[in-house]
């Protein structure tokens, strides 16, 4: 099964950074990748979709890149809504695979 | 509004078997997958499995042999069963809607289940 790496785990930022966060799959997964954010005692929320579109009502800072093999989630300048923590997965085929999880703290 | 809820008990005894209820409201369980995913106190999201509305399943290979999924369209709800828990099976256990154009876009709130003598 193809394997999602994701880094940091943890990111420390203030308010009006730029973040970036990695994730990495074992195996090339074309553009098949899906970002979500959870806060504490959350479920999960949808951020992105097919490594790039956003979802909707999701703030335009929350942007998505990649292919293959590496990608990334950016968020231009971090609001304090936005700390929580941040997943990638591999989705459409096989096991739907999630990343570890990368925490963005103040 | 998709709505999402589980159910179910919230304490299993080791060696027994975990049952969990998804009952989706506000849409038909047509032509979607429905996952389920768990997440222990403290640590990351673990996928593990979904099924489609003609029963067509795929599992985590990790709990493949101890987890089956079913679904009865006719009353929208989707069943988790997860034999010979232990603790390491104590976790948040969530349904999600899923498609394989964009993945889980709805989620239930979650239930939380201990595995404990």
């Amino acid at each position: 099964d193809i394997q999602m790496t994701q880094s940091p785990s943890t990111l420390s930022a203030s308010v009006g950074d730029r973040v970036i966060i990695t994730c990495r799959a074992s195996q090339s997964i074309s553009t098949w990748l899906a970002w979500y954010q959870q806060k504490p005692g959350k479920a999960p929320k949808l951020l992105i979709h097919k490594a790039s579109s956003l979802e909707g009502g999701i703030p335009s800072r929350f942007s998505g890149s990649g292919s293959g093999t590496e990608f990334t989630l950016t968020i231009s300048s971090l609001q304090p809504d936005d700390f929580a923590t941040y997943y990638c997965q591999r989705y459409n085929s096989d096991s739907w695979t999630f990343g570890q999880g990368t925490k963005v703290e103040i | 509004q998709v709505q999402l809820q589980e159910s179910g008990p919230g304490l299993v005894k080791p060696s027994e078997t975990l049952s969990l209820t998804c009952t989706v409201s506000g849409g038909y369980i047509g032509s979607f997958y429905w996952n389920w995913i768990r997440q222990p106190a403290g640590k990351g999201l673990e996928w593990i499995g979904r099924i489609y509305e003609n029963g067509n399943t795929k599992y985590n290979p990790s709990l493949e042999g101890r987890v089956t999924m079913s679904v009865e369209t006719s009353k929208n709800q989707i069943f988790l069963n997860l034999k010979s828990v232990t603790a390491a099976d104590t976790a948040v256990y969530y349904c999600a809607r899923g498609s394989v154009l964009v993945g889980l876009d709805y989620w239930g709130q979650g239930t939380r289940v201990s595995v404990s003598s």
